[in-house]
């Protein structure tokens, strides 16, 4: 079956420092993935994507990549803000019939000033 | 940009008693939504698919007459929680997929988080 792990948090990090959210898949076919950002009291918003093998995916300086031999799609980005302060979800789709989002449990990071 | 609302953002409720969440689709029209649970430390999962005018779909596991799911604008979704109990205390969040116009994709309502006491 399709399934998303992703590391458990929270993360806290002082500000300026480097991230890395890890998330591994397992998956049938040829999944796009995500990463999804959820501010507190907001819904969730998407911040990156990649829909094939070796694509990256970027915004807001947060970047991934579309790993297939590893089955991986870890979150990085280089000096976080005390801004980025969020609830980070990683998840699949797979198209066919029913486009379904399959989510990994989120993490929670904390940025310090 | 695509903005879905969703009320309440809490709620605290009796064991016994329903509970009713919308999901409203404020600047686009969303002929699909779904609906999805999160269990404290779990992913968040999908609990059905609801397409506008017709009945929902639902994943394997979920009670349909627990959790009762109405769609009957192209802007609104509600999801009642029927005779709740403990056991369905979650964060219940939905989204909403454009039908039309230049914005695509899927957008999210902020969430309620369900306590039955």
């Amino acid at each position: 079956g399709n399934s998303v792990t992703q590391m458990e948090g929270p993360v806290t990090l002082s500000e300026e420092a480097f991230l890395t959210i890890n998330c591994t898949y397992t998956a049938t076919g040829y999944p796009s993935l995500f990463w999804y950002v959820q501010y507190p009291g907001e819904g969730l918003q998407l911040l990156l994507k990649a829909t094939k093998a070796d694509d990256k995916g970027s915004n807001k300086g947060f970047e991934a990549t579309y790993r297939k031999e590893t089955t991986s799609f870890h979150l990085e980005k280089g000096s976080v803000q005390v801004s980025d302060s969020a609830v980070y979800f990683c998840a699949l789709s797979v198209m066919g019939g029913t486009y379904k989002y399959i989510f990994g449990t989120g993490t929670r990071l904390k940025v310090l000033a | 940009g695509a903005v879905v609302s969703q009320h309440p953002s809490w709620v605290i409720c009796k064991s016994g008693t329903s509970v009713k969440i919308e999901c409203r689709s404020l600047d686009f029209q969303a002929t699909t939504m779904f609906w999805y649970r999160q269990f404290p430390k779990q992913s968040l999962m999908l609990m059905a698919t609801s397409n506008e005018g017709s009945k929902a779909t639902y994943e394997q596991g979920v009670e349909k007459d627990k959790f009762l799911i109405n769609h009957a604008s192209l802007t609104l979704s509600t999801l009642t929680v029927t005779s709740a109990h403990p056991e369905d205390s979650s964060f219940y969040i939905c989204s909403a997929k454009t039908s039309t116009g230049p914005v695509k994709g899927y957008t999210f309502g902020s969430g309620t988080r369900l306590t039955v006491v």
